[in-house]
């Protein structure tokens, strides 16, 4: 089965500053997507940015954009211009896209804003 | 905006007791799905649910776990005889099957505490 892993528990970052939140997955498929994931507390998990994994160009949306390295099987969220409302849990997530449809989270960071 | 609903917000039971989670999922989705996430650990993948059965179901998924879309509105969850560790956050997803990244809608999630 395909493992994603988030090797960072927590982060905090300065508002107006720049954050990374890493991400890695292991896969042996070619064609899948990745996702990133925003939890705020008490809130639904909402979906922040895509990549499917055929498309080299990193997405972007807004503030987010991502560092995507198919070889290194990395996918990497920076969120630029941090606002106090990005305070909340990220999950990276990936699914295939031949096989299934359930998707494999990691077990998170929680982003803290400092004022 | 549409959004997929989830009650109760917190569930408490005794262990051995039967309870029900419940998902209104967005109206015209037709993929559904459920998650848990046990605290400090992964979202994991329980089982998908299309055109009125199971498409998938994980190792998770065992015989105390049945899932039924009663009405063509409801999605629910059933555990029949709750054990300790079936306490944590039960997630429920929704697709419409037609969005091009396949793009998961996710309740608030429901709270499992057994006792």
């Amino acid at each position: 089965a395909q493992t994603v892993t988030q090797s960072q528990p927590e982060m905090s970052v300065q508002e107006a500053e720049t954050v990374t939140l890493s991400c890695t997955y292991d896969t042996s498929e070619s064609d899948y997507y990745l996702f990133w994931y925003k939890q705020p507390p008490s809130r639904q998990m909402i979906l922040v940015i895509r990549q499917e994994a055929y498309k080299q160009q990193n997405a972007t949306e807004n503030r987010f954009s991502v560092n995507f390295q198919k070889a290194a099987k990395s996918f990497s969220l920076k969120i630029s211009d941090s606002q106090l409302g990005d305070a909340a849990m990220y999950f990276c997530a990936y699914r295939s896209a031949n096989t299934g449809n359930q998707f494999y989270f990691g077990t998170g960071t929680s982003l803290t804003v400092i004022p | 905006e549409p959004e997929v609903t989830q009650t109760p917000s917190h569930q408490v039971t005794q262990m051995g007791q039967e309870v029900i989670l419940r998902c209104v999922p967005i109206s015209n989705h037709l993929y559904f799905y459920w998650y848990r996430q046990i605290l400090g650990q992964k979202v994991e993948f329980l089982v998908s649910f299309y055109n009125n059965e199971i498409s998938e179901k994980s190792e998770i998924f065992d015989d105390q776990f049945s899932v039924e879309r009663p009405d063509g509105s409801n999605f629910t969850l059933k555990i029949r005889s709750t054990k300790l560790e079936d306490s944590a956050m039960y997630f429920c997803a929704s697709r419409n099957g037609l969005a091009v990244y396949n793009e998961q809608f996710f309740g608030p999630g429901t709270r499992l505490t057994v006792l």
